[in-house]
């Protein structure tokens, strides 16, 4: 079965500098691998997604995910953090076959 | 907008209530999905349909009650809750039950007193 882990609760980061939240995965296939952001009061949010290809995914509001398969990690990252970046980011897994499963959440804070 | 549109977006019900909770999605897909978010805990997956058939139901108690109608509709009827089944619960969509992207609503936010 899979499962994916994101070992922090909390990222604050000051605005403009660059920010990563960080996210592993464990899957008996090939990996697909997501990136969802939920913003207060809202659902969740498609930002990205790795399927096959390049390992580093470009995705909304100029986030980037790289895989890495020997690290078994998919962080996301973004090279100037803004105010508004601040939200609840979902990292998740799927392997083909199976449901799509979900870390249970980090939340970023970006100051001014 | 996601395409995927749940109403209400509030409900407040008392345990001996009957409620629904609606989604409608408008993007052709043919997979669609309950999911419960409580505070502190993992995005839990409740009910999937593909193709309008359940193709999986994660042990939820018999008092969640889902129906797809047709693959555009999906409701989940509420029956006798507890106050700890108070929580968002986000209905999603997806082209198919594979590998593909799934799409969320806006969530409906369920208290039960």
């Amino acid at each position: 079965a899979q499962s994916v882990a994101q070992p922090e609760d909390q990222v604050n980061v000051a605005e403009g500098n660059p920010l990563t939240v960080k996210c592993t995965y464990s899957v008996s296939g090939n990996p697909y691998l997501f990136w969802y952001v939920q913003y207060p009061n809202r659902g969740l949010q498609f930002l990205l997604k790795y399927i096959t290809g390049d390992n580093l995914v470009k995705g909304s509001y100029g986030f980037e995910a790289e895989f890495n398969k020997s690290q078994t990690s998919f962080h996301l990252k973004k090279p100037s953090a803004l105010v508004s970046d601040s939200a609840l980011y979902f990292c998740a897994v799927r392997d083909g076959n199976n449901d799509m499963r979900f870390g249970a959440g980090t939340r970023l804070t970006v100051k001014p | 907008e996601t395409g995927v549109t749940q109403t209400p977006r509030h409900l407040v019900m008392g345990m001996t209530n009957k409620k629904s909770l609606k989604c409608e999605q408008h993007l052709g897909h043919n997979a669609m999905y309950w999911y419960k978010q409580s505070a502190k805990k993992p995005l839990e997956l409740m009910f999937v349909y593909s193709l309008e058939e359940r193709v999986e139901n994660n042990s939820v108690p018999s008092r969640f009650s889902p129906e797809c109608p047709n693959s555009s509709h999906l409701f989940l009827h509420l029956h006798t809750l507890q106050p700890e089944d108070s929580a968002l619960y986000l209905c999603a969509s997806s082209q198919d039950a594979g590998a593909n992207t799934i799409y969320f609503g806006e969530g409906s936010w369920l208290t039960v007193v």
